[in-house]
């Protein structure tokens, strides 16, 4: 069974600082891993995903196979950061299409 | 395009009431998912159609959750009875295809009282 865990409830840095959010999985075959976004009051959207390899309103993020990690980076945050960002893990098999979560981890960027 | 559009966007009930929640899904998109998130948890897959028939419904509790997809386009999900822990957001969302971006609707919060 896969699993994803995001260690971070909360983690708030100041504008301008370095960002890191924390997304770590568990998994036996061949991972497929997304950063999903929600801003207040909007809905749930797809930020960026593993196999496409590019920069989303300056946020990357990297598959490390070994540590089974996929950490979500911005040099430097701005406030309009401030959201709830979700890993998420997408599996192959006969749960082709289902998207494991984490729990989630609310960023605060202070001006 | 227009977005997945789910109602009511809330909804309170007392325990032991039933509930039913709808999804229109993006027109054309062939895969439509339910996903519950309780709150401080991240979202949870109930079921996830294809057209109109069932791919994995392994995580529905479906001695009293039932959802169906007719005509392969919008979906109901049904809770009865409802119990204080389905208290959550009832997420839907949906996709082109299995290996495509899932786009989701704003969701229903259900309040079991």
């Amino acid at each position: 069974a896969q699993r994803v865990t995001q260690p971070e409830k909360l983690l708030s840095v100041f504008k301008g600082a370095p960002v890191e959010l924390k997304c770590n999985y568990s998994y036996s075959g061949s991972p497929e891993l997304f950063w999903y976004v929600q801003y207040s009051r909007q809905r749930l959207q797809l930020l960026l995903r593993h196999i496409s390899r590019e920069s989303i309103k300056g946020f990357t993020a990297d598959l490390n196979k070994g540590e089974t990690s996929f950490h979500l980076k911005k040099p430097f945050a701005q406030e309009e950061d401030s959201a709830m960002y979700y890993c998420a893990l997408k599996a192959g098999g006969t749960s082709y299409g289902k998207l494991t979560f984490g729990q989630g981890t609310i960023l605060t960027v202070h001006p | 395009e227009a977005g997945v559009a789910q109602s009511p966007r809330y909804k309170i009930i007392e325990k032991r009431q039933s509930v039913a929640f709808w999804c229109n899904p993006i027109s054309g998109h062939a895969t439509l998912y339910w996903y519950q998130q309780i709150l401080g948890q991240g979202p949870k897959l109930l079921i996830q159609f294809q057209n109109n028939g069932v791919v994995d419904d392994s995580q529905l509790p479906k001695d009293r959750f039932s959802a169906e997809r007719l005509k392969g386009v919008d979906s109901t999900l049904k809770i009865q009875p409802a119990k204080l822990e389905d208290s959550a957001v009832y997420l839907c969302a949906s996709s082109p295809s299995l290996n495509t971006e899932a786009f989701f609707g704003q969701g229903t919060r259900l309040t079991v009282v």
